[in-house]
């Protein structure tokens, strides 16, 4: 399978507060699992990516945790602001030459936080 | 830098007719990709360009088709458009080829009556 599936759909959440959203995979060959924002009237920007190989990675306020054996990962939002409400995709990518930057793409989180 | 630029970023075609689609990667990026973003399934892929040549192709009709020129730019194509082909399409470009690090432009919003 080379579905990835994302929850929540949307997501309402007070400046300050942590935000997480989830993604599950099937197909163990993903090896690249990125997390895009998307802005209204903007194109996806890649905002963080992790490896199969790493638990956990941090960018600024943006945390993923990878659980390789539960085949899921989830962005975490810390001390999240008003800026950050947008569209949250997670992806995920085979890695391997013949895939190429193919990317599989969740359904999308629509975060919205509130000051 | 310039990002990667796309034109036109809205028209609106009727059924039947055709339409081309342009994109201008970041300088210096070889790969190209598209993408169909819409509301019910989401941001899919499309095709990817390297060296002007398809390197992958995702699950749309032979309708849909694309190129790239030997300085990166690339079109894509549809022809005898349908109303589900409404759409926003996104292109993306990396500096290289099998790296899920794309840079995506703000995309053509195409409306089909």
């Amino acid at each position: 399978q080379q579905q990835v599936k994302q929850s929540p759909q949307s997501l309402i959440v007070q400046k300050g507060g942590i935000p997480i959203i989830n993604c599950a995979y099937e197909n163990t060959a993903f090896d690249y699992f990125p997390w895009y924002q998307q802005f209204p009237g903007k194109g996806p920007a890649l905002l963080i990516a992790i490896r199969p190989d790493v638990s956990e990675k941090k960018e600024g306020r943006f945390t993923i945790s990878f659980n390789k054996s539960a085949k899921q990962f989830s962005l975490h939002i810390m001390d999240s602001q008003p800026g950050d409400s947008a569209t949250y995709f997670c992806a995920a990518s085979f890695g391997e030459e013949t895939s190429g930057s193919r990317l599989t793409f969740g359904e999308g989180t629509q975060l919205t936080v509130n000051p | 830098k310039a990002g990667v630029t796309q034109t036109p970023r809205y028209l609106i075609k009727t059924r039947g007719q055709q339409v081309t689609l342009s994109c201008s990667p970041i300088s210096g990026h070889r790969s190209v990709s598209w993408y169909q973003q819409t509301p019910g399934q989401g941001l899919q892929f499309l095709f990817e360009y390297f060296s002007e040549t398809q390197r992958n192709k995702g699950n749309f009709p032979g309708r849909f088709s694309g190129r790239q020129f030997s300085n990166s730019r690339s079109e894509m194509n549809v022809s005898t458009l349908e109303l589900g082909d409404s759409a926003l399409y996104l292109c993306a470009s990396s500096l290289l080829y099998n790296t899920g690090e794309l840079f995506f432009g703000e995309g053509s919003r195409l409306t089909v009556l």
